[in-house]
């Protein structure tokens, strides 16, 4: 069974840094993109950021580029996001999620996480 | 970048009823050399992360009731419920996969 689990969000100050960890099971880790997308309180969802299955490419959505780093270590199975400099409108729940195309990044996620809170003070 | 759109924003079905949610995308998702829509739907529950119901826009992911199926192609996609159930309560999202940034649309949530 995938399993997909969430750590490291929290309450930080505007300008802050958190690092969101997402531990992972139940598949080949390393044979699939990764993603993390977030749900923002009383708006929709917003994919974040890719990357691929060694950790060598990475795309991200306009409003995190410059500030938001995506990782991954296959050895341990484990996925990060670093978010820097954060701003009030990064308060969200970050969901870690699993490309479902073996290789290949263009497939819907086909399974989520719980997600970890992220709140961002002014 | 590709916006997508949703209609309506809420819906209220009775039980045993269709319910039908459209979802229109900015550009064609659909990629002319191998035909396939790359256009996805997921359910979300209260407290619970979304769940695939169809990718490529009208293939039911395993364990999906088929009274949920999707259709449409390029631009416009729908997703049906049919026979509605109390549990199909929820909001639904539709997505697109064609290529970076992937967006989604605004949900529509459904009552009974």
């Amino acid at each position: 069974e995938v399993q997909l689990v969430e750590s490291g969000g929290g309450l930080v100050q505007a300008g802050g840094f958190l690092r969101l960890s997402c531990a992972a099971s139940g598949f080949t880790f390393g044979s699939f993109w990764m993603s993390w997308v977030r749900h923002v309180p009383g708006k929709g969802l917003e994919w974040v950021a890719n990357i691929n299955e060694d950790g060598t490419a990475n795309y991200f959505v306009d409003s995190v580029k410059g500030r938001f780093t995506i990782s991954r270590d296959n050895a341990k199975n484990s996925l990060y996001l670093h978010l820097h400099s954060l701003r009030v409108e990064d308060t969200a729940l970050y969901y870690c999620a699993k490309i479902g195309g073996q290789n290949d990044m263009n497939y819907p996620f086909d399974h989520w996480g719980q997600g970890t809170l992220v709140s961002v003070s002014s | 970048d590709i916006v997508m759109t949703q209609s309506p924003d809420s819906l209220a079905v009775s039980l045993g009823d269709r319910a039908t949610i459209n979802c229109k995308s900015s550009q064609t998702v659909l990629y002319s050399s191998n035909k396939k829509n790359y256009l996805a739907w997921y359910q979300q529950k209260p407290g619970q992360p979304p769940k695939l119901l169809i990718s490529w826009a009208s293939t039911r992911e395993s364990g999906v009731p088929d009274r949920f199926s999707g259709s449409g192609s390029g631009t416009d996609f729908t997703l049906t419920i049919s026979n509605l159930q109390a549990e199909d309560v929820a909001i639904y999202f539709c997505q697109h996969y064609y290529t970076v940034p992937y967006a989604f649309g605004q949900g529509t949530k459904l009552e009974i």
